[in-house]
């Protein structure tokens, strides 16, 4: 099975702030997919990006980008200029063994944006 | 996009009845199923993973006697907690995989209370 590190369990920032979110995996496979989730409070789960481990480019979306460094296995997330409604807990995972296995959830990150 | 179904969202039960779930794929073929329990201010623990067809493979420590799982179609798996206690009382999730490079898509999730 991965394993999958979020060493910060909670971070909190004052809006128009821009913040990282660490995230750590270990795997075996040589292919794989990465994955971050945000799940505001009221639960549900909110895709944000699905990365493949052969694509080590960074990817910007908007507010939203993505630092992978395949070769410290680490794939952060940065978020520019935090909004209230940034305010969530954020997953990272990568799947379990490869293709339609389930995911490894890391603990999360809980990001608190202040007004 | 793809979209999944979860039904009820929110259900209050007594304890030693049973609950059921709803997960519907909405507009595509789920071939596999997941099924994820979350504690509140914890990680989504993945419980256990259906094929369209085929017996539901559980995870180490998940009683497959108390969460019956069933995907008896591609657009439809049900979870159905047992005789419930109140330490069933959790957020169960859904997700589905598809054909088509849907990924994995969630349901809005399922806050079940057993008093």
């Amino acid at each position: 099975a991965q394993k999958v590190t979020q060493a910060q369990t909670e971070i909190s920032v004052v809006e128009k702030e821009d913040v990282t979110l660490d995230c750590v995996y270990e795997t075996r496979d040589t292919t794989y997919y990465l994955f971050w989730y945000k799940q505001p409070p009221s639960g549900e789960l909110v895709f944000l990006i699905r990365r493949n481990s052969f694509d080590e480019q960074n990817e910007i979306s908007g507010r939203y980008s993505w630092n992978f460094q395949k070769s410290t296995s680490s794939f952060n997330f940065t978020i520019t200029a935090s909004q209230v409604v940034d305010s969530a807990v954020y997953f990272c995972a990568p799947p379990q063994g490869g293709g339609a296995d389930g995911l490894t959830f890391g603990k999360g990150t809980h990001l608190i944006i202040q007004p | 996009g793809a979209v999944v179904s979860q039904h009820p969202s929110r259900v209050i039960c007594k304890s030693g009845t049973s609950v059921k779930i709803e997960c519907r794929s909405l507009d595509f073929q789920a071939t596999t199923m997941f099924w994820y329990r979350q504690f509140p201010k914890k990680s989504l623990m993945l419980m256990a993973t259906s094929n369209e067809g085929s017996k539901a493979t559980y995870e180490q420590g998940v009683e497959k006697d108390k969460f019956l799982i069933n995907h008896a179609s591609l657009t439809l798996s049900t979870l159905t907690v047992t005789s419930a206690h109140p330490e069933d009382s959790s957020f169960y999730i859904c997700s589905a995989w598809g054909d088509g490079g849907y990924g994995y898509t969630f349901g809005s999730g399922t806050r079940l209370t057993v008093v």
